[in-house]
């Protein structure tokens, strides 16, 4: 069965950073292309980044591009997203996505890590 | 970037009803469309992906069309536990957008 739990959300203040974790399992995580997308609260789903199978190609949303990182450790079959500089509008959930069915669609989503952006 | 436009918003319907849910594409994406379903509380669930073939374990109930830029999701027969939100996305290019949801509930 696959599986993703999110990891690492919590409470932060704005500037300041957090890193989020998405440990995968029930399929062979060096074979896909990951993702994060968030949903700010009772708003809809927003694209973050992407990362390919063995981390050559990696994209970002314009709203988080040069403040968020994505990487991943095949070896661990875990997913990461270093978010610097946060703000106020980074306030969501933060699910952890894998790509399925081609390039660009998502197949099988975590049940999310909450990020709270607040002073 | 691609917009994405999805209507209506909200959509209130009796069971066994048809329903139908549009997304209006910004430009030409071809087939590389997907729908999910957000039940209340849950994670996203892969519906509908190359416009109109069906992901694996999801009901014959769903079903997708495609008509030049403008995507349909149809539900054939309205259940109660089809409730929840349902978001199209297209699978073009970067940046994946999504549209802005449709709150489906049960009359």
């Amino acid at each position: 069965e696959v599986q993703l739990v999110e990891s690492g959300g919590g409470l932060v203040q704005p500037g300041r950073s957090l890193k989020l974790s998405c440990l995968a399992s029930g399929f062979t995580f060096s074979n896909y292309g990951m993702n994060w997308i968030r949903q700010a609260p009772g708003k809809g789903l927003e694209w973050v980044a992407s990362i390919s199978s063995s981390s050559s190609y990696i994209y970002y949303a314009d709203t988080v591009k040069g403040r968020f990182t994505i990487s991943r450790d095949n070896a661990k079959n875990t997913l990461y997203l270093q978010m610097t500089s946060l703000r106020s509008e980074d306030t969501a959930l933060y699910y952890c996505a894998r790509q399925g069915y081609g390039d660009w669609y998502f197949d099988f989503w975590g049940p999310g890590t909450m990020v709270t952006v607040s002073s | 970037d691609i917009q994405m436009t999805q209507s209506p918003a909200s959509l209130s319907a009796s069971l066994e009803e048809i329903v139908t849910i549009t997304c209006q594409a910004s430009q030409d994406i071809g087939n590389w469309l997907a729908w999910y379903q957000q039940k209340p509380g849950k994670s996203p669930q892969l519906l509908i992906y190359d416009a109109t073939s069906l992901a694996d374990g999801v009901p014959s109930r769903f079903s997708g069309s495609r008509s030049g830029t403008q995507y349909s999701l149809k539900i054939s027969r309205l259940q109660v536990e089809d409730i929840g939100s349902y978001y199209c996305q297209q699978a073009h290019s970067n940046p994946f957008t999504f549209g802005s949801g449709t709150k489906l509930e049960i009359k």
